[in-house]
């Protein structure tokens, strides 16, 4: 089975702090991660994946195998940051079908 | 746009009916999902397919049923509506199955 967590609903700092959103996987096999984002009311995008290894907005993420782990890192939080941002992990199902499970999300509001 | 289109963007529909939403994509992407997004619960993976005519249930799929007759639309069906059902829906596309694509999403109220 595979699982994502995501142990904080809430996160809240001020413009300019840095921002960590932790994210914990539990999966079997070799695992793909993701964040992906929400803004208000509209649709998820894609933030990073761990195979680019790139940073995107100033975010990165690193796996760390060892800890289960994919947080997502910000040096210098921004107000438009202000988002929902979910972790996801794909793996294979039966035969060679993959699924996205999700974590519950992270609100992060960035302050003024 | 992002090549994925879903329909209706909002629904209002009485307890008991029958709803069917729409994934419509033009990306020729073998994968499909469809989710559904509520507070507390993060997305929940409801059917996917992986194919034509090829599909499979996902972790909430209780009360839907789904169907893929052609590549670019996958259909969720609500077979009596519930007031539980009540979310948002969102449908996803991906070409090799990691790495998802998501529609607008639906907005469906049940009362």
């Amino acid at each position: 089975a595979q699982r994502v967590t995501q142990p904080e609903k809430l996160l809240s700092v001020f413009k300019g702090a840095p921002v960590e959103l932790k994210c914990n996987y539990s999966y079997s096999g070799s695992p793909e991660l993701f964040w992906y984002v929400q803004y208000s009311r509209q649709r998820l995008q894609l933030l990073l994946r761990h195979i680019s290894r790139e940073s995107i907005k100033g975010f990165t993420a690193d796996l760390n195998k060892g800890e289960t782990s994919f947080h997502l890192k910000k040096p210098f939080a921004q107000e438009e940051d202000s988002a929902m941002y979910y972790c996801a992990l794909s793996g294979l199902t039966g035969g060679s079908n993959y699924k996205l499970t999700f974590g519950k999300g992270t609100l992060l509001t960035v302050n003024p | 746009d992002a090549g994925i289109t879903q329909s209706p963007r909002h629904k209002v529909t009485e307890t008991g009916t029958p709803v069917t939403l729409r994934c419509h994509q033009t990306e020729n992407h073998r994968y499909m999902y469809w989710y559904r997004q509520d507070p507390g619960h993060g997305l929940r993976l409801i059917h996917y397919s992986y194919g034509v005519k090829d599909t499979d249930k996902g972790e909430v799929s209780d009360g839907y049923s789904v169907s893929r007759s052609k590549t670019e639309d996958f259909l969720l069906t609500l077979e009596s509506a519930t007031s539980s059902q009540t979310s948002v829906y969102f449908c996803a596309i991906s070409l090799t199955g990691t790495g998802y694509t998501f529609g607008s999403g639906t907005r469906l109220t049940v009362v």
